[in-house]
């Protein structure tokens, strides 16, 4: 069953704290995506990746930080840096122009 | 800078009725424009999604127009049913594996 799963689907946050949220994929495809939802802004690109071992800010990188050591995997981790980071996280993989996305996984600060 | 603009924010459409959201862009480059559908707590699904080349898709209850010279694009769902109810993303490209450049969402809800 191919798809995209994110990990966890809950995440919750103390002050400080790093979080590294999970991303999986096994579409086979080369792009990943990383992208944040609040209420009323849309989809906010955060990191992109187009192959393994590279990857690139997006919009709102700042607080941020991603790895790709795997063409399957593609982490985020949310830093203690990032002053705002409850929001619902979104995961993307594309082939071409076609994207498809994870459930995503919802971070709480506490 | 937002590269595409979506409108209405939100949409109230009578069951049965013609709901219609509308998007437009700046990029020239952009070449293929997906709408994206998304329930509470989900990830966006794609729904359909057309390239320049043609000024219509259809599929199903689903029509995008798309009027290249105004460079606007538009969603129309037919014969709306309440689960339709969700928030709908247009979004643009350009070739290859660039990011998808999205509009911030249209909330429609389908009464009966």
């Amino acid at each position: 069953d191919g798809g995209i799963t994110q990990s966890p689907k809950y995440l919750f946050r103390k002050e400080g704290q790093n979080v590294t949220l999970s991303c999986e994929q096994n579409l086979n495809h080369d792009a990943m995506y990383w992208y944040r939802q609040d209420p009323g802004q849309g989809l906010r690109l955060i990191y992109y990746s187009q192959i393994v071992n590279d990857f690139q800010k997006g919009d709102i990188a700042e607080g941020y930080s991603v790895s790709r050591e795997k063409k399957e995997s593609f982490p985020l981790t949310v830093t203690s840096a990032q002053k705002n980071p409850t929001a619902f996280y979104l995961c993307a993989s594309s082939l071409y122009s076609e994207a498809f996305f994870g459930q995503g996984t919802r971070l709480t600060v506490v | 800078q937002q590269q595409v603009k979506q409108s209405p924010q939100s949409l109230i459409v009578q069951k049965g009725g013609i709901s219609i959201i509308n998007c437009a862009y700046e990029n020239t480059a952009f070449d293929y424009f997906p709408w994206y559908q998304q329930f509470p707590g989900k990830g966006p699904a794609l729904l359909i999604a057309i390239r320049p080349d043609v000024s219509e898709k259809k599929e199903g209850r689903f029509t995008i127009s798309f009027n290249k010279s105004a460079k606007q694009f538009s969603l129309h769902i037919m014969d709306s049913q309440p689960g339709d109810s969700a928030t709908y993303f247009c979004a643009a490209i350009s070739s290859g594996n660039t990011p998808l450049v999205f509009g911030k969402g249209t909330r429609l809800s389908v009464i009966a």
